[in-house]
């Protein structure tokens, strides 16, 4: 079965520090990859998306992710955080042609000090 | 745009109780899906549907849960009996096609005591 595993459960970092979290899928076929973000108290709300193309793909807040299709990643990286940062991250993988359902890693809480 | 609606954001029953979710996606958007959020974990898919017709509802416990969208819009989810372990956040969600980007509600939370 399809899975998706993020390396880190809970990260902590100061303001002005670089970030990137981890993704794996467990996939060989075609596959459309995702970053959700979740900020306390909201909804789900998507970063950034991959679906072909250039694997470097640039999100909103000035976060992006790199595909990296031989080793099966897709690292969520961001230069310089902000203490609005602080949120819940998931990634997730759609399977092409299997449907527009959303496999989720079990997400990565970052904490970002002031 | 209006974003997905759920309503109740918060339930709490005891176990054996029933319990019914709705959500309104946003206009036009032909797929729903129904998603559980167990604390700790990342959003696992309950059913999908395309306008009113079911696509993927291969992880729904059919024994209890239950899942229904009339008319291709509005939709409800429904457990009957509840068990503890049923206890988490129920997620709604639209999009316009398979696999495009997903819009997220903000959650119905369960908690069956």
């Amino acid at each position: 079965a399809q899975s998706v595993s993020q390396h880190n459960h809970h990260v902590i970092l100061s303001e002005a520090a670089s970030l990137e979290l981890g993704c794996n899928y467990s996939y060989g076929g075609t596959v459309n990859l995702f970053w959700y973000v979740q900020y306390p108290g909201q909804h789900l709300q998507l970063l950034l998306k991959y679906f072909s193309g250039d694997p470097l793909v640039k999100g909103i807040k000035g976060f992006e992710a790199e595909f990296i299709k031989s080793k099966f990643s897709f690292n969520l990286r961001k230069p310089s955080v902000q203490w609005s940062d602080t949120a819940e991250y998931f990634c997730a993988v759609n399977v092409w042609n299997q449907g527009g359902k959303l496999i989720f890693g079990q997400g990565t809480e970052l904490s970002v000090k002031p | 745009e209006a974003g997905v609606a759920q309503s109740p954001r918060y339930k709490i029953i005891e176990k054996r109780q029933s319990v019914a979710f709705w959500c309104n996606p946003i206009s036009g958007h032909a797929t729903l899906y129904w998603y559980q959020q167990i604390l700790g974990q990342g959003p696992k898919l309950l059913i999908q549907f395309q306008n009113n017709g079911v696509v993927d509802d291969s992880q729904l416990p059919k024994d209890r849960f239950s899942a229904e969208r009339l008319k291709g819009v509005d939709s409800t989810l429904k457990i009957q009996p509840a068990k503890l372990e049923d206890s988490a956040v129920y997620l709604c969600a639209s999009s316009l096609e398979d696999g495009y980007k997903a819009f997220f509600g903000q959650g119905t939370r369960l908690t069956v005591v």
